[in-house]
C-alpha cells in the first residue's frame, strides 16, 4: 500500500542545534513532496513544496528539504532551530498512482528547549 | 470566507447517536479533504471531494462514516451510531484542485469529537 514514513515521532533539542526529520514514502512514479507545520494552537500550515527541478527546496523559517528519489526520500533540515519552532511537522506527498489524494505521515512532534 | 471554517468546534456525544460535522473550504476551491486525527496519531485520510464528486472514498473506515458536497462549496461528514474509537479531531482542508504542480491544502481548525 502506498504509505508515507516519518521515522521520529518525537525530538527534542536545544536551541541552535541542527534538525533533520526523515520521510520515506512508497509511491512509484512522479511525485509532489510537501512539509507541513502544526504550531501550538494554530491550523496546519504549509512549510515547504516539491514538484520539480532543484532538489533542494527552501521554505520558510530557514527549513529546507532534499528530494532523494533513489532513497524515496525527503528529509526536512535547518541548520539552527529556535524556541519558536517548537511543533509538530508533516511529510506528505501526492502522486499519480495514488490518485493525486494527499497522504500525510504521522507527524514528528518537535519540542525545541530556550 | 477568508479560510476553511469547519463547525462545530467542539462536539461531544453519546456511543450511538448520529453526528454530523461541517466544512466550509475557501471560496472556489474545487477539492475539499477531509482528514481525521487520533490523540498522538498522524493525519488519516477519509475521502476526498473534486467537485461534487468524491473519487476516492477508500480511506472512510467503516460504513457508519459517509459525506457529501453540494454547490462545490459546503460538505457534511456523517458519522451514524458513534462508537468510542470515533473519538478525534476532523480536519477539513481545500485547495484550488487535486494533486498538480500548485496544489496547497488550507486547513481548517478542526472538529473535536468526544464519544462517551
Amino acid at each position: 500500500a502506498q504509505s508515507v514514513s516519518q521515522h521520529n515521532h518525537h525530538v527534542i533539542l536545544s536551541e541552535a542545534a541542527s534538525l533533520e526529520l526523515g520521510c520515506n514514502y512508497s509511491y512509484g512514479g512522479t511525485v509532489n513532496l510537501f512539509w507541513y507545520v502544526q504550531y501550538p494552537g494554530q491550523h496546519l500550515q504549509l512549510l515547504l513544496k516539491y514538484f520539480s527541478g532543484d532538489p533542494l527546496v527552501k521554505g520558510i523559517k530557514g527549513f529546507e528539504a532534499e528530494f532523494i528519489k533513489s532513497k524515496f526520500s525527503f528529509n526536512l533540515r535547518k541548520p539552527s532551530v529556535q524556541w519558536s519552532d517548537t511543533a509538530e511537522y508533516f511529510c506528505a506527498v501526492n502522486a499519480r498512482t495514488g490518485g493525486f489524494k494527499t497522504i500525510f505521515g504521522a507527524g514528528t512532534r518537535l519540542f525545541v528547549k530556550a | 470566507g477568508a479560510g476553511v471554517s469547519q463547525s462545530p468546534s467542539n462536539k461531544v456525544t453519546e456511543k450511538g447517536k448520529d453526528v454530523e460535522l461541517r466544512c466550509d473550504p475557501i471560496s472556489g476551491h474545487t477539492a475539499l479533504y477531509w482528514y481525521r486525527q487520533r490523540l498522538g496519531q498522524g493525519l488519516e485520510f477519509l475521502i476526498y471531494f473534486q467537485g461534487n464528486s468524491a473519487p476516492d472514498k477508500s480511506g472512510l473506515p467503516s460504513d457508519r462514516f459517509s459525506a457529501e458536497r453540494t454547490g462545490e462549496s459546503v460538505s457534511t461528514l456523517t458519522i451514524q451510531r458513534t462508537q468510542q474509537e470515533d473519538s478525534a479531531v476532523y480536519l477539513c482542508a481545500s485547495s484550488s484542485r487535486v494533486g498538480g504542480t500548485n496544489e496547497k491544502l488550507f486547513f481548517g481548525s478542526g472538529t473535536q469529537l468526544s464519544v462517551l
